[in-house]
């Protein structure tokens, strides 16, 4: 069964640094999304993305966050420079033109802060 | 988009029926209703989606009224590995650009 894959699976960072987390989304899928989960709180909309651009995104997705796709197939989520509040479990999601909008989740990115 | 209201979390014993209901009063014309499953460490599954009465596939059923202002998901016979966040989403069918997840139903399957 096809499946987003990310990497890296986990990731330690000093404060202040750029981060760059990947995803490839599922090949014929053409809505791509940003999730992230602080550690027992509920998933959280970052952004989506659609057609080259930004969709939608919430109010966490801030400038210090972009995301890209850079070449068709994988989907990155850059954070500039990473604060404590930043350290999550980050999740990419994809969809089709399915009618349920189902969205397939990778298995995330868990991103550490010092 | 629509508010969704769910129990914070449920307890059950492997083998029963488990309903988990979520109220959504303001729910529009357009939206469906979904509902995922989260185990700890792993993105949301797609467990079902429904418009309105009844639902079934595999893994779960889902009841919603005529008024379409609540919706209850129903797990036959649970298991252990049912222990998971469950989540109800209302939004338009398609998905749409901003899938919002509210605090879901931490259900707990005891031997």
């Amino acid at each position: 069964e096809p499946e987003v894959t990310q990497t890296p699976s986990h990731q330690v960072t000093q404060m202040g640094q750029e981060v760059i987390l990947r995803c490839v989304p599922i090949s014929n899928h053409l809505y791509f999304y940003w999730y992230r989960q602080i550690l027992g709180q509920k998933v959280e909309f970052l952004v989506s993305f659609y057609n080259n651009e930004i969709s939608e995104k919430s109010e966490i997705f801030d400038d210090q966050f972009s995301v890209e796709r850079p070449d068709g197939s994988n989907f990155t989520l850059k954070i500039r420079s990473t604060k404590l509040e930043d350290s999550a479990m980050y999740f990419c999601a994809s969809r089709g033109r399915g009618i349920t909008g189902e969205l397939f989740f990778g298995e995330g990115s868990r991103l550490t802060v010092l | 988009l629509a508010k969704t209201t769910q129990p914070i979390s449920m307890d059950s014993y492997e083998g029963q029926e488990v309903n988990i209901t979520c109220s959504h009063n303001n729910i529009a014309t357009n939206d469906y209703i979904t509902w995922y499953q989260q185990f700890p460490s792993q993105g949301p599954r797609f467990i079902i989606q429904g418009y309105k009465t009844k639902v079934t596939n595999e893994v779960a059923s889902l009841f919603i009224p005529a008024d379409r202002k609540s919706s209850t998901l129903s797990l036959p016979r649970v298991s252990l590995s049912d222990t998971a966040v469950y989540y109800c989403l209302v939004g338009p069918s398609g998905g749409g650009f901003k899938t919002i997840f509210g605090a879901g139903t931490r259900l707990f399957v005891k031997a």
